[in-house]
């Protein structure tokens, strides 16, 4: 079954930069579009960014464009999320997510999330 | 504020249905697939409904979906208390080049 596993959350002080990984199995992974979602507490899901099966293109939200960098290692199966420049307003639960083909944003499969607090 | 517009609640009835509204424009729902999914805080999001009104395997046909211009619906019959949840219209915007939610509207099962 599609496994996605999401680490490297915690407590960062703004300003600083953080990595997010997301283990992924049971699909091939280089085949699919992958996501980032992220959830700031009381809020709804906010869209952070895609990156298309081949990593061919990338595609990000506004609020983190040329702050947040999305990539992807086919052959460990691993999606990443580079974050600099992190703000309060970054602080979120982020979700790791599979789309349903190469990329055409809809998302199938999401992972648990790892919580990152911004904050001195 | 969200690009697309949803209700922030809805309520009804065990057994009863309840339909969620999702407003968006030209450059969203408008001329792209709406997706819904269900959320219960401290999990994984599931999805629901994808091209408008696809069900994916294992989603009973008490959840439906629709789109009509620049507006999407997604509609649950005979509700249960397991129903209690958040739930979110989503789609690309191909202004933005970007994915795009709801804000979001939390299901209470009276």
């Amino acid at each position: 079954q599609v496994r996605l596993v999401e680490s490297g959350g915690g407590v960062v002080q703004p300003g600083r930069s953080l990595r997010l990984s997301c283990a992924t199995s049971g699909f091939t992974f280089s085949s699919y579009g992958m996501h980032w979602v992220r959830q700031a507490p009381g809020k709804g899901l906010e869209w952070v960014a895609l990156i298309l099966y081949d990593g061919s293109n990338k595609f990000y939200a506004d609020s983190v464009k040329g702050r947040f960098t999305i990539s992807r290692d086919n052959s460990k199966n691993i999606l990443y999320l580079q974050m600099n420049s992190l703000r309060p307003e970054d602080t979120a639960v982020y979700h790791c997510a599979k789309d349903q083909t190469y990329g055409d944003y809809v998302i199938d499969f999401w992972g648990q999330g790892t919580l990152v607090i911004v904050s001195s | 504020q969200s690009v697309l517009t949803q209700p922030p609640s809805v309520s009804a009835a065990p057994g009863q249905k309840v339909t969620i509204s999702c407003s968006g424009g030209s450059s969203n729902i408008g001329n792209n697939y709406v997706s819904w999914y269900q959320h219960l805080p401290g999990t994984a999001p599931k999805l629901l409904i994808y091209d408008n009104n696809k069900r994916p395997s294992g989603i009973p046909d008490r959840f439906s979906g629709s789109k009509s211009g620049t507006s999407a619906t997604l509609g649950i019959t005979g509700l249960q208390t397991g129903d209690e949840a958040d739930y979110y219209c989503g789609t690309r915007d191909s202004s933005l080049s970007a994915g795009v939610f709801g804000g979001g509207t939390k299901l209470t099962v009276l």
